[in-house]
């Protein structure tokens, strides 16, 4: 168990509505990244946040937004779905490194969206 | 794009050892290899990442060849709650966190 939750486990929306994921970073932790998964695919980076800011962004329109909270817990809203973003939706913590090193990142068990 | 190179799929039989090739052939000096695995429907769970030297923890060794274009995942023995699609990730290692590049990886199945 890496200690990274999410809420919620699934999800089932219609087109056009808007949906909010949540994450709670592993004890320690204070960087938060999130990954889309479609069907058959490997995770896509969407973005991280760290120090209650957006670092770094992939490739993914601004529909796809986010926070961070003092407490280092974050949420992914998604405005205007479409059928396309049904995917499993991933969370991943990590430390911010040293100059020089890398840190693993942890993920969560995902939360499923399903949009009709 | 993923940086790196796996079979689709190896079969395994349980008890045996689990050889996992990954292809890294343009990896830079100051990139790691990651390897997460990732069992139906749940999270990726990271398994063991090294720079240059092999590395070995609890769940697996990793074997990189001196030039570092290729690598090799091994579990010991497989046992069927093995059965997972396995990633290979090449990663820079410079300040700051660098996202994670996932390619289709390699679907291992374990077989009794």
């Amino acid at each position: 168990d890496a200690g990274v939750t999410q809420s919620p486990t699934h999800l089932i929306k219609t087109r056009g509505q808007q949906v909010t994921l949540r994450c709670s970073p592993k004890s320690g932790h204070d960087t938060v990244s999130w990954y889309q998964q479609a069907l058959g695919q490997g995770p896509q980076f969407i973005f991280q946040y760290y120090e209650e800011e957006e670092r770094q962004r992939g490739n993914f329109p601004d529909r796809f937004s986010g926070h961070q909270f003092p407490n280092y817990s974050s949420e992914l809203n998604v405005n205007a779905l479409l059928l396309g973003d049904s995917a499993l939706y991933l969370c991943a913590s990590s430390r911010q490194p040293p100059t020089g090193r890398s840190e693993t990142q942890y993920f969560g068990p995902g939360t499923r969206l399903l949009v009709l | 794009d993923a940086k790196t190179t796996q079979p689709t799929s190896m079969d395994c039989a349980e008890g045996r050892a689990a050889n996992l090739p990954c292809n890294h052939s343009t990896i830079s000096g100051n990139e790691y290899v990651y390897w997460y695995r990732q069992i139906h429907s749940q999270g990726p769970q990271y398994i063991i990442h090294g720079l240059k030297n092999n590395e070995t923890n609890e769940m697996a060794s990793l074997i990189i060849t001196e030039d570092r274009k290729s690598s090799t995942l091994i579990l010991p023995h497989a046992t069927l709650r093995d059965t997972a699609v396995y990633y290979c990730i090449v990663r820079v290692s410079h300040s700051g966190n660098t996202p994670l590049v996932f390619g289709k990886g390699t679907r291992l199945s374990v077989i009794a």
